[in-house]
Parts: C-alpha cells; sequence; structure tokens
C-alpha cells in the first residue's frame, strides 16, 4: 500500500544535541519529498523539499535532509538542537504529475527538548 | 503580510449539530486546501479549491461535508449533521499559482463533537 512511515512516534534529545528523524515512503515512482513542522499555536511551516538533483536538501532553521533512493528515505537532521526546535514533525509527499499541494502526510513526530 | 487564518480555533458541538469552519486564505493565493487530522492519526487531504471552482474533492469523506469558496476569496466547511467520528484538527492552507509547491498553513481549528 501506499504509505509515508514516520516509525518514531516521540522523540527527546537534549539541547545541543544532534536530531535525525526518519521517514520512509512507499510509493510506485519516487514522489516530490517534504519535511514540515508545527510549533504550539502555529500552523505547519514548510522546512524544506526535495524535488531532484542534489540528494541532501538545506532548509531553514538548520535543517538538512537527505534523500535515499535505495532505502526509499528521507531523513531530517541537524547537527545540534535547540529549545525552540520543540515541536511537532511532518514527513510528506507529493506524487509526480499530480498537484504540488495534494500531500500525503506521515503520522508525524513530536520532537521534546531537555534543556 | 497577514497568514492563513483559520476560524473558530475551537469548537465543541453535540452529535447532529451543524459546524462551519472558515478560512481566509493569503491575498492572492489562487489554490486554498483543506485537510483533516483525526487524533493519532496522519492529516488527510479533505479538497482543494483553485479560486472559487473545486478541483479535487476525492478526500471528502462523505456528503455530510459541504465546502465553499465564495469569490474566489475565503472557503467555508459545513459539517452537517456532525457525527463523533467528525472530531479532529481541521487544518487550510493556501498557495500561489500552478506549480508553487510551498503551502501556507493556518493553525487549525480544532472539532470535538460530543
Amino acid at each position: 500500500a501506499q504509505s509515508v512511515t514516520q516509525p518514531d512516534i516521540h522523540i527527546t534529545v537534549s539541547e545541543g544535541a544532534s536530531l535525525e528523524l526518519r521517514c520512509n515512503y512507499s510509493y510506485g515512482a519516487t514522489p516530490y519529498l517534504f519535511w514540515y513542522v508545527q510549533s504550539p499555536g502555529q500552523g505547519l511551516q514548510l522546512l524544506l523539499k526535495y524535488f531532484s538533483g542534489d540528494t541532501l536538501v538545506q532548509g531553514i532553521k538548520g535543517f538538512e535532509a537527505e534523500f535515499k533512493r535505495s532505502q526509499s528515505s528521507f531523513n531530517l537532521r541537524k547537527p545540534s538542537v535547540h529549545w525552540s526546535d520543540a515541536a511537532e514533525y511532518f514527513c510528506a509527499v507529493a506524487l509526480r504529475g499530480s498537484t504540488l499541494g495534494r500531500l500525503y502526510f506521515g503520522r508525524g513526530t513530536q520532537l521534546t527538548v531537555w534543556p | 503580510e497577514a497568514g492563513v487564518t483559520q476560524f473558530p480555533s475551537h469548537s465543541v458541538i453535540e452529535k447532529g449539530q451543524t459546524v462551519t469552519l472558515r478560512c481566509d486564505p493569503i491575498s492572492g493565493h489562487d489554490n486554498l486546501y483543506w485537510y483533516r487530522r483525526v487524533m493519532g492519526k496522519e492529516i488527510k487531504f479533505l479538497l482543494h479549491f483553485v479560486k472559487e471552482s473545486k478541483q479535487d474533492e476525492s478526500g471528502m469523506p462523505n456528503n455530510r461535508f459541504l465546502a465553499e469558496r465564495t469569490g474566489g476569496t475565503y472557503s467555508t466547511l459545513k459539517v452537517q449533521p456532525a457525527e463523533l467520528e467528525d472530531s479532529g484538527v481541521y487544518f487550510c492552507a493556501s498557495s500561489q499559482g500552478r506549480t508553487n509547491e510551498k503551502l501556507f498553513f493556518g493553525s487549525g481549528t480544532q472539532l470535538s463533537v460530543l
């Protein structure tokens, strides 16, 4: 079945520690790939996206993500987490040939940051 | 510049009642999307407007849901009559142009049906 999987529902890290949030997708053709973040009381905000080309993409707030075709993965990373990064993170895909705003989301990963 | 605005932020109603959610997109954004997140599950697409026209409503759960976009500006999503399983967070998002991939999301409406 077609799906976006975020295997970690909740992750806790200490401030300053590195972070990796996992995302796997299952679609016939490689979709367009996105990471969104939702801070408390806010709407979802686009962190970064991958369409083609360089498999390591840089985003806002110091985040980056790496596309690995062989693993059908698009993991999000940050070298040093700040307390303000505490939020819920969503991996999403859009199908090639479809409307880019028609997204399929994973269930989200809640990030807690310890001081 | 104002972002995407949703109203109300919370709504608590009883089963069988009617509720109308409103979304004001960013001015000039032709594309408007509705999404829903049921507790513990993923965010799911409901429908897509281009200006005042419904481009894709394949995600609408059933005919108890009616979405409109008056004059291509704000949009409303009416649930009538509401059922318990309609509870969740309803998000609205907008984007500019046909190929613009950046969605701007509102903060959502938390709907609780008791």
